[in-house]
């Protein structure tokens, strides 16, 4: 049983497109993260967002954009895809307070290619 | 200054061998650390906590020095399997930030 799963792995896509990836977790958890590796590996926190806030990394451009329809989803939306917004982007998961314990659990990654 | 800095390496080290890894952090109110690991095109998991009073998990020992802001990961007898990247972990008021990973390559 996958406990973060995302979809989709691997996204090729065009500059200028619109695409979103999704994010859903069995674990039970209360928050939700999206981060982004770029090509040199840097893990970089985009949203922390739980039922009460949504907290966001003010480098992030406002062309991405977390919508969760329940606490067990956080999708990621991306509007007018640039060549640097390829990387891979890895949805987490924890308790609220586990954030403090470290312990985040990730989903696999979606890779996404923007040409 | 990035938040959290680390030698990206890669350390190549024999099998059986000890490899110490360092880790600055910039923010002195850190309040947590931890040590992440991540194997090639895979996501990162919880390899350990790192306590003030520095802690072991089998042939792995962390340890903490808030007054330097510098944390420390060693892995003792490396093995095969422990070629990956270590992400040392800073967490402030709930968030955690990453650094860039350290790549350990263990050869036979």
């Amino acid at each position: 049983d996958t406990a973060v799963s995302q979809t989709p792995k691997y996204l090729v896509t065009q500059m200028g497109n619109d695409k979103s990836i999704k994010c859903e977790q069995n674990l039970g958890h209360d928050t939700m993260y999206w981060y982004k590796q770029d090509s040199k590996k840097f893990l970089k926190i985009m949203f922390s967002y739980n039922n009460k806030e949504l907290i966001i990394n003010e480098t992030v451009p406002n062309r991405f954009s977390p919508k969760s329809p329940d606490k067990a989803h956080l999708n990621l939306h991306i509007n007018s895809l640039e060549l640097g917004d390829s990387a891979v982007y890895f949805c987490a998961s924890s308790h609220r307070l586990a954030g403090g314990r470290g312990e985040l659990f990730f989903g696999e990654g979606s890779r996404l290619t923007v040409l | 200054r990035k938040e959290v800095e680390q030698d990206p390496g890669p350390f190549n080290v024999p099998e059986g061998a000890t490899v110490a890894f360092n880790c600055t952090y910039s923010n002195s109110a850190s309040q947590s650390f931890f040590w992440y690991r991540q194997d090639c095109r895979k996501e990162p998991k919880l390899l350990m906590s790192v306590y003030s009073s520095g802690n072991e998990d089998g042939r792995f020992t962390a340890q903490l020095n808030r007054a330097s802001q510098y944390i420390s990961l060693l892995i003792r007898d490396s093995k095969l399997s422990d070629s990956a990247t270590y992400l040392c972990v800073v967490n402030l008021l709930g968030m955690l930030t990453f650094g860039g990973g350290t790549r350990l390559m263990v050869k036979p």
